[in-house]
């Protein structure tokens, strides 16, 4: 059974498209994230949340939104695509807030943007 | 600016030796760090980590040590296995919401 599981796993989109990523855990977890691999390979932290609640927001432009409906699932949106949103983004999740050997990671979703 | 760095984007090591693979910081203010483990077309995995209180763990063939006046980790797999061949990533925290402030990653390559 997948723990983190976000869908697609890749995607190929055209400047300005809105497009949605869909991430969901089955391990229980009450805090969930977004990360982003840019092309420098870091992998940054945008978003957190905990019960659906929002905890951590990184300097991220207005166009990504992240939408929990239950903290099972932590979507995120993306509004008017640009050409250096392509990267590899990753959702996670943990046991409340915890770091380090609680946080699961999905597989990652590719997202080019031409 | 990176708080977070891994000088060496890749290292080769043949199958039996030891692979360090090393990480630094900026931030004093860490106080927790972990190694993850990535393969292609996977999510990262945790591997090891190590509080800022101690300067060394060891799990099996992986062991971190951590010198705060360095401000410097490093991981140390010993002996080396061709399944060790992934891209390894160094990550810090200080506790704020379990938010990760990863490294860039260093590939590893174990040969036969």
């Amino acid at each position: 059974d997948t723990a983190v599981s976000q869908t697609p796993k890749y995607l190929v989109t055209q400047m300005g498209n809105d497009k949605s990523i869909k991430c969901e855990q089955n391990l229980g977890h009450d805090t969930m994230y977004w990360y982003k691999q840019d092309s420098k390979k870091f992998l940054k932290i945008m978003f957190s949340y905990n019960n659906k609640e929002l905890i951590i927001n990184e300097t991220v432009p207005n166009r990504f939104s992240p939408k929990s409906p239950d903290k099972a699932h932590l979507n995120l949106h993306i509004n008017s695509l640009e050409l250096g949103d392509s990267a590899v983004y990753f959702c996670a999740s943990s046991r409340q807030r915890q770091v380090g050997n609680t946080i699961y990671f999905g597989e990652g979703s590719w997202l080019t943007v031409v | 600016d990176q708080q977070v760095k891994q000088n060496s984007p890749s290292l080769s090591v043949q199958e039996g030796r030891i692979s360090i693979l090393n990480c630094d910081y900026t931030n004093s203010m860490f106080d927790y760090f972990l190694w993850y483990k990535k393969y292609p077309a996977e999510g990262p995995t945790f591997l090891i980590s190590i509080s800022s209180i101690k300067d060394k763990n060891e799990d099996g063939r992986f062991t971190v040590f951590l010198n705060k006046s360095a401000k410097h980790l490093s991981l140390h797999i010993v002996p080396s296995q061709p399944g060790d061949s992934a891209v390894y990533f160094c990550a810090a925290s200080y506790n704020q919401g379990g938010k990760l402030i990863f490294g860039q990653g260093t590939e590893l390559s174990v040969k036969p």
